[in-house]
């Protein structure tokens, strides 16, 4: 299992608007360690989605967000569309492991 | 464009290695830390350590310590990553990810390989 836990899946309407919650501890994201955020499609590599917790890259449409409260982030997209239909993953660090990168287990989003 | 391209699949059997490479291009290679991430079938990311290219330096992930080897080549801007005593476990789609602008170590992955997928299979 990872350090960070994210629900299994997640599904909402087309035009609805979901959250993706991101929910690890004191010793990554509770101690201050920004969290980024990937979408990933089957087949493709990963795409950077948010980084440093709220910062969208150039060309990632403003419906995705991201935030941050103590022990735990969240991502929201509203105005969902077909083509989001993909995994999501946060990414963080730890200070206590043994390799102090560490990502969700991530979240199978479908639009119903 | 910053972009990185990886070597192609690859079909070991179980106790072999088996070596993949990532070539970089569209930046300074020596600017930024390189990454390792693999996904094993119907599981998520796993990162797996990094490394330098300026210096060569690398940092492991716990539990690939004493099996897995990074390495660079500056004359070519490829990294590699060689993994040893391959486990049917190891079947996974392996990938590189640069670690943005600049040698900041929590930087995030702003560009991907396309992946490399390895089989271990007897």
């Amino acid at each position: 299992q990872s350090v960070l836990t994210q629900p299994p899946s997640v599904s909402g309407a087309p035009g609805q608007r979901v959250t993706i919650s991101c929910t690890g501890s004191s010793s990554n994201i509770g101690a201050g360690y920004d969290v980024h955020w990937y979408q990933h499609l089957p087949g493709t590599a990963p795409k950077l989605l948010i980084y440093l917790t709220s910062n969208r890259p150039s060309g990632v449409p403003d419906r995705f967000s991201g935030s941050k409260s103590g022990t735990s982030a969240s991502l929201a997209i509203s105005g969902l569309q077909a083509e989001d239909e993909a995994d999501y993953y946060c990414h963080s660090y730890d200070r206590n492991l043994g390799g102090f990168v560490i990502f969700g287990g991530g979240t199978k989003l479908t639009v119903l | 464009q910053v972009q990185l391209v990886q070597s192609g699949a690859e079909l070991k059997k179980p106790g072999a290695s088996v070596k993949v490479s990532c070539k970089a291009s569209g930046y300074t290679f020596t600017s930024s830390y390189l990454h390792w991430v693999r996904q094993a079938p119907g599981q998520g990311l796993k990162w797996m350590g990094l490394i330098n290219p300026n210096y060569g330096t690398t940092i492991y992930a716990q539990k690939f310590q004493g099996r897995v080897s990074m390495t660079r080549d500056t004359s070519t801007n490829t990294v590699y990553l060689e993994l040893s005593s391959l486990r049917s476990d190891d079947t996974a789609i392996y990938y590189c990810a640069r670690g943005g602008s600049g040698m900041i170590l929590v930087n995030p992955f702003d560009t991907w390989g396309q992946g490399t997928p390895v089989t271990v299979s007897s």
